[in-house]
């Protein structure tokens, strides 16, 4: 089966900008999560998704957002974007309930520069 | 704040076992050990997770101590291609506020 899609995998920013980052799980999966990665903070935890509910978040300002929609598919929206922000944005898909349910499976990331 | 203590990096021959521990003295009842690698660039990958007994499946073996403070992963012939960073998480299987903690990782080196 197909794994999990991010798009877009590369873009380029300015400061002040915003960006829209899209994640489509695994099907059947019902939980995605977000996460930022930097060289020096490593991989760090933004939100969780389940149902088109946030159920986690983590230590982020309030210019990282998201969104579940009803079909699974998750999108997370950063405004205002500063240089700090250019990192490595992974989303993860899980059953979200029942026996497995937060095996991650991860996609291939998308890349963000923010000049 | 991490949940998990994993050593910073270790070396492992080609071959070798290799063997990853991780600390997570204030695990609680019902939180699995769950482990990822994750290669250069790439997403984290799902290894193996385990709630109390020892688990092995194709990729690698977990063993859980029996008060469940500490967990070791071992891959049983490392190869060139085991080089990563292996991360060590703790979750609840159940619906819970539950931030998502990966930390920083144990990096490994497989040498030829």
């Amino acid at each position: 089966k197909a794994g999990v899609t991010q798009t877009p995998r590369y873009l380029i920013k300015t400061r002040g900008q915003q960006v829209t980052l899209s994640c489509s799980p695994i099907s059947g999966h019902r939980s995605v999560s977000w996460y930022q990665q930097t060289p020096g903070q490593g991989l760090q935890f933004l939100f969780e998704y389940f149902s088109e509910t946030q159920r986690n978040k983590g230590n982020f300002p309030g210019r990282f957002s998201g969104r579940q929609f009803s079909n699974s598919r998750s999108e997370m929206n950063v405004s205002t974007l500063e240089l700090g922000d250019s990192a490595l944005y992974l989303c993860a898909s899980s059953l979200g309930q029942g026996s497995g349910a937060n095996v991650l499976t991860f996609g291939a990331g998308s890349r963000l520069t923010v000049l | 704040d991490a949940k998990t203590t994993q050593p910073t990096s270790m070396d492992c021959a080609e071959g070798r076992a290799a063997n990853l521990p991780c600390n997570h003295s204030t695990i609680s009842g019902n939180e699995y050990v769950y482990w990822y690698r994750q290669i250069h660039s790439q997403g984290p990958q799902y290894i193996i997770h385990g709630l109390k007994n020892n688990e092995t499946n194709e990729m690698a073996s977990l063993i859980i101590t029996e008060d469940r403070k500490s967990s070791t992963l071992i891959l049983p012939h490392a190869t060139l291609r085991d080089t990563a960073v292996y991360y060590c998480i703790v979750r609840p299987l159940g619906w819970r506020d539950d931030k998502i903690i990966f930390g920083k990782g144990t990096r490994l080196h497989i040498l030829p």
